[in-house]
């Protein structure tokens, strides 16, 4: 069965320092690939989504990942993080090896805490 | 403004009981879903609806049943049968039903046990 793998489930950073949030996801021929931000108590919302062309993926708020095909990876990326980006950050996958379906494979998230 | 309302924020279930969660979408999307998420374990879809009059079970459907007779709602109802309730809910929709489609997601319901 397909499924996302977030290896940290905390990363600290300090304001105005890079970050990286780690994305494993299970092989297979094609996948569509998301990233999502849950800011406290809230819905989520989209940052970015590969589908397919570049392997670089631009988002809001400065964020972009990378799709890896060999490694199976899609690693999100800011290279300044202000306060405001403190939130939960998922990763979803959407397998097309079962058809044209909108069904979504969560991780399970990573916390992201922005320390002044 | 277009977009997704849950309601109530929070709600209170006693033993036994069944209660309703309320989505409501004014986006004119197709596709609607119920998403259940506990602490450590992200998002776990517990039934979607591709068309209005048409719903399908996710991975965890049992003790939660749906019904989708208008395009815009799509309420969700926790029964008695459901033994661990306890989790924030989130209700999503997208435009159409297709792969790569963007899921806009609601505020959330916040489910607590008596």
């Amino acid at each position: 069965a397909q499924s996302v793998t977030q290896l940290d489930s905390q990363v600290p950073v300090f304001e105005e320092a890079p970050v990286e949030l780690r994305c494993n996801y299970s092989s297979s021929v094609s996948v569509y690939l998301f990233w999502y931000v849950q800011y406290p108590n809230q819905g989520l919302q989209l940052l970015l989504k590969y589908l397919s062309g570049s392997t670089l993926v631009k988002g809001i708020n400065g964020f972009e990942a990378e799709f890896n095909k060999s490694q199976t990876s899609f690693h999100l990326r800011k290279p300044s993080v202000h306060i405001s980006d403190t939130a939960e950050y998922f990763c979803a996958v959407s397998d097309l090896e079962r058809g044209a379906t909108n069904k979504l494979i969560f991780g399970t998230g990573t916390l992201l805490a922005v320390q002044p | 403004d277009g977009g997704i309302t849950q309601s109530p924020k929070y709600l209170f279930r006693k033993e036994g009981q069944n209660v309703t969660l309320s989505c409501e979408q004014n986006l004119n999307h197709d596709a609607m879903y119920w998403y259940r998420q506990d602490p450590g374990q992200g998002l776990r879809l517990i039934y979607y609806s591709q068309i209005v009059n048409d719903f399908q079970k996710g991975d965890i459907a049992e003790g939660y049943s749906v019904s989708r007779e208008k395009k815009e709602s799509f309420p969700l109802t926790v029964t008695s049968a459901q033994k661990n309730p306890t989790a924030f809910y989130l209700c999503a929709s997208t435009e159409l039903w297709g792969a790569g489609e963007t899921q806009y997601f609601g505020p959330g319901t916040r489910l607590l046990v008596l």
